[in-house]
């Protein structure tokens, strides 16, 4: 069964910054683009960001992109998201999810990691 | 781009059938057919229900069911039971390079 364990997340004052990361297990990691997509308290899901399969391309919603970068790590079947100058705004539960190849869907999601920017 | 656009609540009683839409423009729903389906129980990772306007993956229930017409996908659960209640996204590729990906707003779907 396809797996996802997040872990990286907490508590972080504003400007602040934070590094996710996502271990992959039974699949081939290294063959699938990888995706965060996050939630704020009571609010609905939001993409965040997509790193490609084969050429590292990668993806960033507005709300992130200059502060916010997606990586990956093939040799250790993990994803990561660096999370710098930190707002209020980004306090959300950070999911990483598994996109098939080619397509444009999730089908597997991690349980969630919850990131709180509070001063 | 915002979010697509979804009812914020749909009720039914247990056996009814209840169908929750979802919205978007020809930039997304339009020019695709890869809009999908995702329920979310309290506490919960998103679950896959729909992808590609209508496939259901290995394990779903058959009770769930998609479609779409022009810029609107729509979600139909047939024989409502309670496990059932939950929140519903749609989610679809887009045209726009700076959002490849959007959902929409959500739907919470009330058991009566």
């Amino acid at each position: 069964e396809v797996q996802l364990l997040e872990s990286g997340g907490g508590l972080v004052q504003p400007g602040g910054s934070l590094r996710l990361s996502c271990v992959a297990s039974e699949f081939s990691f290294t063959y699938y683009a990888m995706s965060w997509v996050r939630q704020a308290p009571g609010k609905g899901l939001e993409w965040v960001s997509t790193i490609s399969s084969s050429d590292g391309r990668t993806y960033y919603a507005d709300s992130v992109k200059g502060r916010f970068t997606i990586s990956r790590d093939n040799s250790k079947n993990t994803l990561y998201l660096q999370m710098n100058s930190l707002t209020a705004e980004d306090t959300a539960v950070y999911y990483c999810a598994k996109r098939p190849i080619g397509l444009y869907y999730f089908d597997y999601w991690g349980q969630g990691i919850l990131v709180t920017v509070f001063s | 781009q915002s979010a697509l656009t979804q009812p914020a609540s749909v009720s039914g009683s247990p056996g009814q059938s209840i169908t929750i839409s979802c919205t978007g423009t020809s930039s997304d729903l339009g020019d695709y057919n890869y809009v999908s389906w995702y329920q979310q129980h309290p506490g919960k990772a998103p679950k896959l229900m729909i992808f590609h306007v209508s496939n259901r993956p290995s394990g779903v229930s058959s009770r769930f069911s998609g479609s779409k017409s022009g810029n609107t996908a729509s979600l139909t659960v047939s024989g409502l039971q309670a496990e059932d209640e939950a929140d519903y996204y749609c989610g679809s590729h887009t045209s726009n390079t700076t959002l490849p990906y959007v959902f929409g707003s959500g739907t919470k779907v009330t058991v009566l």
